[in-house]
Parts: structure tokens; sequence; C-alpha cells
């Protein structure tokens, strides 16, 4: 019954890898989101996609692309890994983006880059 | 830019006290705001949330909020913490007509001894 689900829960790989996380919602919500939550705990936009079309793009490294195949799914993919982007990665997900909508997170997916 | 700024980084309260976790943004038009809270490991979950009418909000788990539109602020209150209690706490602020992206503030650390 997990509102918005995300695998993995943890990913632990290299510098210079490429890796996926993957997102899925079973809200019937329009709009996703991912967010980036940094060692101290701080979170930042990073993308949204409403009914697969991206509509926010936060000034995030070209190493990272979101891909919607269906609202009901948002994946982050990620080349050539870096320290720096080691960081808790939550996806979220609303009824809509502009209106008076609550946004339901994701349990995070915790990347560690060695 | 806009920002969302919570006043202290880490509060250690006993069991029974009062709590009040400052929160101001900076941004003259039209916002929603939301409190979020991060039990240890978990997801962010929604506290509570403000879009319109009685600027004193009620969430769950005995939380409450006021916005004060003059101050720019929204603080949360609880007038007895528990044990369970302990958490991470986000103020956060969706900007009306940018799409629906959250900002959040830097998360105020809860810690209440028993």
């Amino acid at each position: 019954d997990t509102a918005v689900s995300q695998t993995p829960k943890y990913l632990v790989t290299q510098m210079g890898n490429d890796k996926s996380i993957k997102c899925e919602q079973n809200l019937g919500h329009d709009t996703m989101y991912w967010y980036k939550q940094d060692s101290k705990k701080f979170l930042k936009i990073m993308f949204s996609y409403n009914n697969k079309e991206l509509i926010i793009n936060e000034t995030v490294p070209n190493r990272f692309s979101p891909k919607s195949p269906d609202k009901a799914h948002l994946n982050l993919h990620i080349n050539s890994l870096e320290l720096g982007d080691s960081a808790v990665y939550f996806c979220a997900s609303s009824p809509g983006g502009a209106g008076t909508y609550e946004q339901y997170f994701g349990p995070g997916t915790r990347l560690t880059v060695t | 830019a806009q920002s969302v700024s919570q006043h202290n980084h880490h509060v250690i309260l006993s069991e029974a006290a009062s709590l009040e976790l400052g929160c101001n943004y900076s941004y003259g038009g039209t916002v929603n705001l939301f409190w979020y809270v991060q039990y240890p490991g978990q997801h962010l979950q929604l506290l509570l949330k403000y879009f319109s009418g009685d600027p004193l909000v009620k969430g769950i788990k005995g939380f409450e909020a006021e916005f004060i539109k003059s101050k720019f602020s929204f603080n949360l209150r609880k007038p007895s913490v528990q044990w369970s209690d302990t958490a991470e706490y986000f103020c956060a602020v969706k900007i009306y007509n940018q799409g629906g992206k959250l900002i959040f503030g830097q998360g105020t650390e809860l810690s209440v001894k028993p």
C-alpha cells in the first residue's frame, strides 16, 4: 500500500559509474519531484514533472537526467558519479503542481559514492 | 532569491516542555506554508499546512502553527512535547506559480529527553 516508493533504498558505488534510482507513486497524482538532501540535511528541489513533461529543472548538472515513462513513474539517472553526489534522494508526488496541494514523499534513496 | 530560514539548528527539551520552532520566509507574494517532520531514518511526513483562511492551523500529533503575514513567519508550536517527538523538523514554502516546488528551511533537530 506504499504511496510513493523508491528503489533502491541504499546504493553504494564508485566514482565514475552510472546509476539509476526509480520512483513510483500509486496515488494517481499528476506531478512528481526529485529532491536532494545533503549531509547537513538541507533539502533542495532538483526536478519536477507534470504528466510526463519537465516543468522544473533547478540548475542541476546535466549528468543528472530524469525520465518519466508515464505519470506514475519518475526515474533519475546519474552519469559519471562524483563524491559530491553522495546524498539522500527523495521522490515526491502531488495531485498538481502550482495549486494548493501538499507533496507526499518517498522513503528516500541513500547514495554513497566512494 | 526566495529563502526560508529556521531560527534554531538544534533544540533540546525535556518531556512535557513547550515547543516553539521559528520559521521565516522571504517573499512578498502568495505562498503556501508547510511543516514536515523526519523521524530518524524515515521519510518526510506532513505535520500541517496553511493555504488560506484561519492563520492558526492545527496538525497531527498536537502540533499547531500560526501564519503571521506581516512578519513573514510560520512558527510551529506544541504545548507539551514527548520523547517520541525527537526528529528533524522542516519548514517549507511553496510560491504561487513557480511550478509547485517546495523551498525548504535548513531544518531544526529536536531532541526530547525522557
